[in-house]
């Protein structure tokens, strides 16, 4: 079964920092890597979608990066924003290909 | 709005009633799945339908569940006899074969069990 790690499990940093997020996962036989954000009490919005045929993904502030020979992703945030504070949370298709096997997320503190 | 829809966002049930979720998807999504995410955790996998057809269900999906999408459009999800343990957030998520299937979620249906 695919499992997969998100370290660290809480991160509080000063408001402009850059910061990387940390996804590990077992099975590096993905076909994509997918990256959430979820504030509390909500439901999970997408933010990068990684196809195993890239090595990075860009939106905005945030870079995704994909190493699926040592079963690795990193997302970055660069000059982060207390509006930024949520959790995070990578997610990978199972064997099936379909469900998806999430972290249990990074929760993340931006402070003024 | 166009994204994914969860109805009720809320409910509170006495241990032994039936509930029943409501998600509808993203129009031109023919995939549609069902997660459970309990305080601290990630959601975990439930259950996924093609169009109308239900193909694959996890073994956390016991017999007191029951999932349904007819005519491939909006999905129930059904608790019988529900237990404590079945308090958690209940997550519909859909998405578009050919699209990498990227996931887009609903808001949550939070489900509390006295």
């Amino acid at each position: 079964k695919q499992e997969v790690t998100q370290i660290p499990a809480a991160l509080s940093v000063p408001e402009g920092e850059n910061l990387v997020l940390n996804c590990s996962f077992t099975d590096s036989a993905i076909y994509n890597l997918q990256w959430f954000r979820q504030d509390p009490g909500k439901g999970l919005t997408s933010l990068l979608l990684i196809q195993s045929s890239q090595r990075e993904q860009t939106s905005g502030r945030l870079n995704a990066s994909l190493d699926k020979s040592s079963g690795r992703s990193t997302l970055y945030i660069a000059a982060s924003q207390p509006g930024d504070s949520a959790t995070y949370l990578c997610a990978v298709p199972s064997n099936s290909g379909y469900a998806l096997n999430f972290g249990k997320g990074t929760s993340l503190l931006v402070t003024p | 709005d166009t994204g994914v829809s969860q109805d009720p966002r809320h409910k509170i049930t006495k241990r032994g009633q039936n509930v029943t979720f409501r998600c509808d998807p993203i129009s031109e999504h023919n995939r549609l799945y069902w997660y459970r995410q309990t305080l601290g955790q990630g959601p975990e996998f439930l259950t996924y339908f093609q169009n109308e057809a239900q193909l694959e269900k996890s073994r956390l999906l016991s017999d007191r569940f029951s999932a349904e999408r007819p005519k491939g459009s909006f999905s129930t999800l059904e608790i019988q006899r529900t237990e404590q343990g079945d308090s958690a957030m209940y997550l519909c998520a859909s998405s578009f074969a050919g699209s990498y299937n990227e996931q887009f979620f609903g808001p949550g249906t939070r489900l509390t069990v006295l």
